[in-house]
């Protein structure tokens, strides 16, 4: 079964400094998908970068990249010069299965909440 | 990204009455939605994938009875709470993927506070 694991509730970061949030997931499918989320205090989930098993290069989006180790079975979420808006819950998560399918749960960790100090 | 619109966006209402969520996919034609429940500072959980035209598929442990879902088109699906009690309230969002590209994004839509008194 796919498993995805946050292991920081909650991060604190300087404004305009980098920020490193960790994912590690679990899964027997060698095609899967990975995908960062951002929710702020609103609510609504936003989609920040995505990351296929089988992309050479990591992804990224902007200010946000996504540091994808494989054989560690890793997936994690920079964001760089961070800005007060930055502050939020992030959700790492996670699809089995070729990503053009339209199969596959997408399961979540279990957030890390980002706090970004003037 | 594309847009997901979820209305309501808060409701409250008394213990044993219904209530109704919608989902609308506004640019997209959402194959497959999902619907989703989040309790404060938690991870989202499953419920239930739907498919347009086609029986929902529930989480173990979600009563089918209780969330009726419903995706009669490709850009609307609902999800209603039938004799809502207190433990019902929580937070309801609703996600829709279509044939976005091969990444197969899913886009959220705002979610619902849903409180029973």
């Amino acid at each position: 079964a796919q498993k995805i694991t946050q292991t920081q509730p909650g991060m604190f970061v300087q404004e305009k400094e980098a920020v490193t949030l960790d994912c590690t997931y679990d899964t027997s499918d060698p095609s899967y998908g990975l995908f960062w989320y951002k929710q702020p205090s609103s609510g609504e989930m936003i989609f920040l970068i995505y990351q296929g098993s089988y992309d050479q290069q990591n992804a990224t989006e902007g200010r946000y990249s996504l540091n994808f180790q494989k054989a560690r079975k890793s997936a994690n979420l920079v964001i760089s010069a961070s800005q007060l808006g930055d502050s939020a819950m992030y959700f790492c998560a996670m699809r089995e299965g070729p990503i053009y399918n339209q199969g596959g749960k997408l399961i979540f960790g279990q957030g890390t909440e980002l706090s970004v100090k003037p | 990204g594309a847009v997901v619109s979820q209305h309501p966006s808060w409701v409250i209402c008394k213990s044993g009455t219904s209530v109704k969520i919608e989902c609308r996919s506004l640019d997209f034609q959402a194959t497959t939605m999902f619907w989703y429940r989040q309790f404060p500072k938690q991870s989202l959980m499953l419920m239930a994938t739907s498919n347009e035209g086609s029986k929902a598929t529930y989480e173990q442990g979600v009563e089918k009875d209780k969330f009726l879902i419903n995706h009669a088109s490709l850009t609307l699906s609902t999800l209603t709470v039938t004799s809502a009690h207190p433990e019902d309230s929580s937070f309801y969002i609703c996600s829709a993927r279509g044939l976005a590209g091969l990444k197969n994004i899913q886009y959220f839509g705002a979610g619902t506070r849903l409180s029973v008194l």
